[in-house]
């Protein structure tokens, strides 16, 4: 049974670094073709796609915040963690950490985590 | 990055309603968009993968086509259950990128 599990600070200042961490079960990361990504979702608005980790370590980010994202992962924890540096009030959302899974050619997140709301205030 | 641009952004239909999304894609992406369903308070969850492909579970009232750089989403016989909001997706290339939404509400 695959699942997944974000966690971290409920509540940050502009201008400090947010550290989420993605514990998850029913899968190792180390298996070849396993992929883990970040994405998240400000209130009342759209799902936006953060950054992906592969099981060779390769990291994808998004364009617009790659200056401020790093990710990473502990195989023997089960853990990715995600890193977002100089936090703003519009970086308020509920972060995900999804699973890809992947059927011949097709890419898809297949399992999800609960998401976990960070509100940006002072 | 690839543009997702989904219509309508929101939509009222009643029960039993044939109900169309579409999703248009910036460039090529082949066949390469998911489509995803999202409750108030809930993670997403995908319904169909590779523009056509039925993620298992999901109910046959459910389809995916493409045309081009076109996608549309189709319910044939809205249920109840149905009122969320739906996200395109590609996965074409990194980023990934999401259409806006389209809110489906009660009429």
């Amino acid at each position: 049974q695959v699942t997944l599990k974000e966690s971290g600070p409920a509540l940050v200042k502009p201008t400090q670094t947010l550290t989420l961490t993605c514990t998850f079960s029913g899968f190792s990361l180390s298996t070849s073709g396993m992929r883990v990504n970040w994405i998240r979702q400000p209130p009342g608005k759209a799902l936006e796609w953060l950054a992906r980790i592969d099981w060779d370590d390769d990291k994808f980010y998004s364009t617009s915040l790659k200056t401020r994202l790093t990710i990473s992962k502990d195989t023997s924890k089960n853990q990715v963690v995600l890193t977002m540096t100089n936090m703003d009030p519009v970086d308020t959302a509920t972060y995900y950490c999804a699973r890809i899974h992947q059927v011949y050619g097709d890419l898809y997140f297949d399992y999800w985590g609960q998401g976990t709301l960070v509100t940006v205030s002072s | 990055d690839i543009q997702m641009t989904q219509s309508p952004s929101s939509l009222s239909a009643s029960v039993g309603d044939r109900v169309t999304i579409t999703c248009r894609a910036s460039q090529s992406i082949d066949r390469n968009l998911n489509w995803h369903q999202q409750k108030p308070g809930k993670a997403p969850k995908v319904l169909i993968y590779g523009a056509s492909s039925l993620q298992s579970g999901v109910p046959s009232r459910f389809s995916g086509s493409r045309s081009g750089t076109d996608f549309t989403l189709t319910i044939s016989s809205l249920q109840p259950e149905d009122f969320a909001t739906y996200y395109c997706q590609q996965s074409y290339s990194t980023p990934w990128t999401f259409g806006q939404g389209t809110k489906v509400e009660i009429k």
